[in-house]
């Protein structure tokens, strides 16, 4: 089984600021990796797909890169409605995989 | 509009059976692989298991393997899981998703249901 790993498991950011998150797979998963946000209440929300693909109608401040074992998914300009958990998930391989989270907090 | 609305879910007994629906609109049901994902409460995702658009290609996580069977009914747009023999650590809500690609098995999920909660206890 690929195990993903995520880092921080909280983030703290201000209004405006920059997040990157990290994720990293135990194995190579090419760029078979999707990102996904999740509010309080609510069903996860595709974000990034293929590593670096924008789902459709995501803002652009939302990116996605890496290839192998290390992604990031960067959000640009942090607003009100991102604060929220991202988590990574592994398409490559049996049995499919999510990384635990990263919650994304109001400094 | 995709929608995806999940039913079944409830309070049962360990060692007890249920049967999760998931019923689909807005998209060609039967060109996709479908999934279901769960959710304990207060914690991270959890993929259980996934169905090729025609059933030829099934899989389990191992927490599942034995127990659960998924299935579809394609004329009815319709995604199944039959959960057998649950345990405590089965309860969560659990997601229906459709998988991202007309044409691979293994997939991202590019729409969720709102799900449907599992309480297994005595």
């Amino acid at each position: 089984e690929i195990v993903m790993t995520q880092s921080p498991a909280t983030l703290s950011v201000s209004p405006g600021e920059r997040a990157t998150l990290s994720c990293r797979a135990s194995q190579s998963v090419s760029s078979n990796l999707a990102w996904y946000q999740q509010k309080p209440g609510q069903a996860p929300r595709l974000l990034i797909y293929g590593a670096y693909s924008r789902a459709t109608d995501l803002p652009a401040r939302f990116s996605g890169s890496g290839s192998g074992t290390e992604f990031t998914l960067t959000i640009s300009s942090l607003q009100s409605e991102d604060f929220a958990v991202y988590y990574c998930q592994q398409y490559n391989n049996w049995p499919l995989t999510f990384g635990g989270g990263t919650k994304v907090e109001i400094k | 509009e995709v929608q995806l609305v999940e039913s079944g879910g409830g309070l049962v007994q360990p060692g007890r059976s249920l049967r999760l629906s998931c019923a689909a609109s807005g998209f060609t049901f039967d060109d996709y692989t479908m999934h279901w994902v769960r959710q304990a409460p207060g914690k991270g995702l959890e993929w259980v298991s996934s169905i090729s658009w025609n059933s030829g290609s099934i899989d389990y996580a191992d927490s599942v393997k034995g127990r659960f069977t998924i299935s579809r009914d394609n004329a009815k747009n319709s995604l199944y899981l039959q959960m057998n023999s649950l345990r405590t650590e089965d309860t969560a809500l659990y997601y229906c998703a459709k998988g991202a690609s007309m044409i691979l098995v293994l997939t991202s999920f590019d729409y969720w249901g709102q799900g449907t909660l599992v309480t297994v206890s005595s």
